[in-house]
């Protein structure tokens, strides 16, 4: 059974504290995403990786910023946490490839902060 | 630019009758198209998906889409609701030749017993 699977379900922080988010898939797949949820707003892109070290921008990145040293792990890390990145955070991950392959995802790691 | 619009944020439907969920987008030539369910506190996991093959795409669970590049849509249906399929809908497409996966604000399904 294929996985995604994302370090906490659920985390409290307070504001300015530094956060990381952990994802890891056992699919072998190259690209791998992190996304926010939000009511009425749906999923939007934070960053994106397509190779072990590489990552890219997505719609949101401002507050953000990513980690991927190996294949299967890739980290979203809140330099100083505020109020506003109170939200829904969701991995996924996509075999290599563009646009056509299903993306993956994990249960979500709903964060508070404080 | 790329762009996903769910017509509805929220529809109810009586068990046992059709569901329909509309979607239409706006992208470059051959997008993929793809329909993802999310169950309360559950991660998302993919109805169905579209890739320039057949326009009539059949998913899990009875559902189905249709891609109709005339009216740039998707909508997605069901011919009879169960209580299950309660949960939030989210359409999805992906420009041909990019990265990137643009997502619809979802829209919450109710199933009235």
């Amino acid at each position: 059974d294929v996985k995604v699977t994302q370090s906490s379900r659920y985390l409290v922080k307070r504001t300015g504290e530094k956060v990381f988010l952990e994802c890891v898939q056992d699919m072998d797949h190259e690209n791998m995403f992190w996304y926010r949820q939000d009511p009425g707003l749906g999923l939007r892109l934070i960053y994106f990786s397509y190779d072990v070290k590489m990552k890219e921008k997505g719609d949101i990145p401002e507050g953000y910023s990513v980690s991927r040293e190996k294949k299967e792990r890739f980290s979203l890390i809140l330099e100083s946490a505020s109020t506003n990145q109170t939200s829904m955070y969701l991995c996924a991950s996509s075999q290599g490839g563009r646009s056509y392959n299903e993306q993956f995802f994990g249960p979500g790691t709903r964060l508070t902060v404080l | 630019a790329q762009s996903v619009t769910q017509l509805d944020s929220h529809v109810s439907v009586s068990e046992g009758t059709p569901v329909l969920l509309r979607c239409n987008y706006s992208s470059s030539y051959s997008p993929s198209l793809f329909w993802y369910v999310q169950h309360p506190n559950k991660g998302l996991q993919l109805l169905l998906k579209y890739t320039s093959a057949a326009t009539l795409v059949k998913g899990i669970n009875g559902f189905e889409a249709e891609f109709k590049k005339s009216e740039t849509s998707f909508h997605l249906t069901k011919p009879s609701a169960h209580m299950s399929d309660a949960a939030e809908y989210f359409c999805v497409v992906s420009p041909s030749g990019t990265y990137k996966y643009i997502f619809g604000t979802g829209t919450r399904l109710k199933v009235l017993a």
